[in-house]
Order: structure tokens, then sequence, then C-alpha cells
């Protein structure tokens, strides 16, 4: 089955410590995103990235580090700079030829901090 | 860049029709999205319009879109209680290809 995976599911965190969510992807998709999501709110960016070594800034990315060194994989590193790290994280992927920028979801990382 | 609003609450009953509504800012964005996200879990894409069309319908859910006014809706026809969740209208930033995602709409089904 193709699609988008991430783990772990639940995450928690102590205070002062970084902790890295997994994203993997086998749809052949040059392009990966990381949102995150507060209660009651939209998905705000974080990363992105359109090829392999190679992501940009989002909105929110101060507190965050990501990689690709490979084109299946995205992962996303919360360290200890991020004030409030405690959200739902979610992945995604698109292609980048065609107009259209259906972007295809993982089904999140819920991280606390404890 | 793009800003996306959406009404936070919407209570239907079984049966009836469900209309969801989004506006948005940035009249360049080529494709409008509706997301469906069940609890605790991720999106899932149920449909997209094109920024040259009218409407888009698939099977229960039709999208109109009003260009002039910029506003975007979704309608669920028969509305289920499994269509309980929170529904996301995005907008294409096409300068960076990300999406910018509305608060999302809860849309709850009674029996």
């Amino acid at each position: 089955d193709g699609g988008i995976t991430q783990s772990p599911k639940y995450l928690f965190r102590k205070e002062g410590q970084n902790v890295t969510l997994s994203c993997e992807q086998n749809l052949n998709h040059d392009a990966m995103y990381w949102y995150r999501q507060d209660p009651g709110q939209g998905l705000r960016l974080i990363y992105y990235s359109q090829i392999v070594n190679d992501f940009q800034k989002g909105d929110i990315a101060e507190g965050y580090s990501v990689s690709r060194e490979k084109k299946e994989s995205f992962p996303l590193t919360v360290t200890s700079a991020q004030k409030n790290p405690t959200a739902f994280y979610l992945c995604a992927s698109s292609t980048t030829s065609g107009r259209s920028n259906e972007q295809f979801f993982g089904p999140g990382t819920r991280l606390t901090v404890l | 860049g793009e800003d996306v609003e959406q009404s936070l609450f919407l209570s239907v009953r079984e049966g009836d029709s469900s209309v969801i509504n989004c506006t948005y800012t940035d009249s360049s964005s080529t494709y409008l999205y509706w997301y469906k996200q069940e609890p605790g879990a991720g999106l899932q894409l149920l449909t997209y319009i094109f920024s040259n069309m009218d409407m888009k319908q698939d099977q229960r859910l039709t999208v109109l879109l009003n260009k002039k006014d910029k506003h975007l809706s979704l309608r669920i026809a028969d509305t289920q209680t499994g269509d309980s969740a929170i529904y996301f209208c995005a907008g294409a930033d096409t300068g960076r290809r990300a999406l910018t995602f509305g608060s999302g709409t809860r849309l709850q089904v009674q029996p």
C-alpha cells in the first residue's frame, strides 16, 4: 500500500530534551511538509522540502529542525528551544509536477511535554 | 500570503444537508481544497476545485466557488453520523507550494 507513515503515534518528552518525529512516504513524491496543529486551530507550516537535500522554513520554524537526506524520509526534530512543543504534528507529501498541490497526510504524532 | 477563515461549528440532523463556508484572501490561489479530519487522525482530502470553475460535484459533495466574493462552500447532501468531523478549507500558496489552512469547522451530526 502506498502512503505516509509517522511514528511514534504518541510521544512524551521531558523539558530540555530534543525529540525526533519520523515521517516516511512511498508515494515517490518530491515534496514533503511538516505542520503543527493546536486545539481549535488550523494547521501551521513548520518546514517544507521540495527536493532532496533542500528545505525551507515555514511560518513557525523556530525551535525545530529538519533534514532531507532521502526522498522517502523527512524527520522533524523538536529542540529544547521550542517553548511550547505540546501539539499534534502532521507530515504531508505531494508531487511537484502539475499545477495541483494536492497533499497527502500521515496519521500524525501527538507530542506531550511533561 | 493567503489568509483563510471558517466558522467554527455546525450542527445538523442526520439526513439534512450541511453547508460549510470559507473565505479566502489570495485571489491568485490556483486550487482550493476541502479536507476532513476525524478525531486523532490525519487529514483526508475530500475534493478540490480549480479557480476557473464555479462548481464541482462529487457524489454527495458539492463545492461552490464565488471568485468575486472569495467565498468557497462545501455542501454535503444527506448528511450521515459518519460525516461528523472537522472540515478544513485550504488554499495553495503557489509561491512555495504549501497550503494555508482555515481553523476548521466542526460538524456535528445528530441522529
